[in-house]
């Protein structure tokens, strides 16, 4: 059965400071991995997406990990801003199943001033 | 560009009654997916349209849910009838057709069923 396991499934840090978030799948066969950002009351909004042959990637603040052969992924959020809380989602597409995505319970975080 | 959009934004029914949710997707896209999620968990994945076809209706819960893209256009979720486990929030997204191409996902609405 696919699955996508994520930890912590919350958080609280300072304005200011890092934080990692982790996501361990087991969905097969892979195709890609993608971090989603929900704000509340909206849908999910993509922060990276990932193919097999990628081990990292970054989009402004952020920066994904994967290791596709241990079957995890991190998503690090440097210098956090009050903007960053959010729930954070890792989400893995399985090949040849119609980009069907699989989506794991998401990290809540909360930036405190 | 306008983004997924979908209406209505909230719902409140009572069991028994039928709901329909409506979801425009981004001009163009040929995929469109509907996607739920329940208190606590996880999204999940419902169905996935390409054009006015259903590619995959794998993730429909029962025979109440019926999704229909007429024209290949808008897409509606019709819910008939409602039961107190529907209550969630229904998400929405679109995409160009291939392997790795984003989903955008609309704002979802949130369906109460008291």
């Amino acid at each position: 059965k696919n699955q996508v396991e994520q930890s912590p499934q919350s958080l609280i840090i300072l304005e200011g400071k890092n934080c990692t978030l982790q996501c361990n799948y087991t969905v097969s066969p892979f195709s890609n991995l993608r971090w989603y950002k929900q704000d509340t009351g909206r849908g999910p909004v993509s922060l990276t997406i990932m193919t097999f042959s990628e081990n990292t990637k970054s989009n402004g603040r952020y920066t994904a990990t994967l290791d596709a052969d241990t079957k995890q992924s991190s998503l690090h959020i440097t210098a956090s801003q009050l903007s960053d809380s959010a729930s954070y989602i890792c989400v893995v597409s399985a090949a040849a199943a119609g980009n069907k995505l699989t989506f794991g319970g998401g990290t809540r975080v909360l930036v405190k001033p | 560009e306008a983004g997924v959009t979908q209406f209505p934004s909230h719902s409140v029914i009572e069991k028994g009654q039928t709901v329909t949710l409506r979801c425009d997707p981004i001009s163009g896209h040929d995929n469109l997916y509907w996607y739920r999620r329940v208190m606590g968990k996880e999204i999940k994945f419902l169905l996935h349209f390409v054009k006015e076809s259903k590619q995959d209706e794998s993730g429909m819960p029962n025979n109440r849910f019926l999704a229909e893209r007429t024209g290949g256009t808008y897409s509606t979720l019709k819910v008939q009838p409602a039961e107190l486990e529907d209550s969630g929030v229904y998400f929405c997204a679109s995409s160009h057709t291939g392997v790795g191409y984003e989903q955008f996902f609309g704002p979802g609405t949130r369906l109460t069923v008291l």
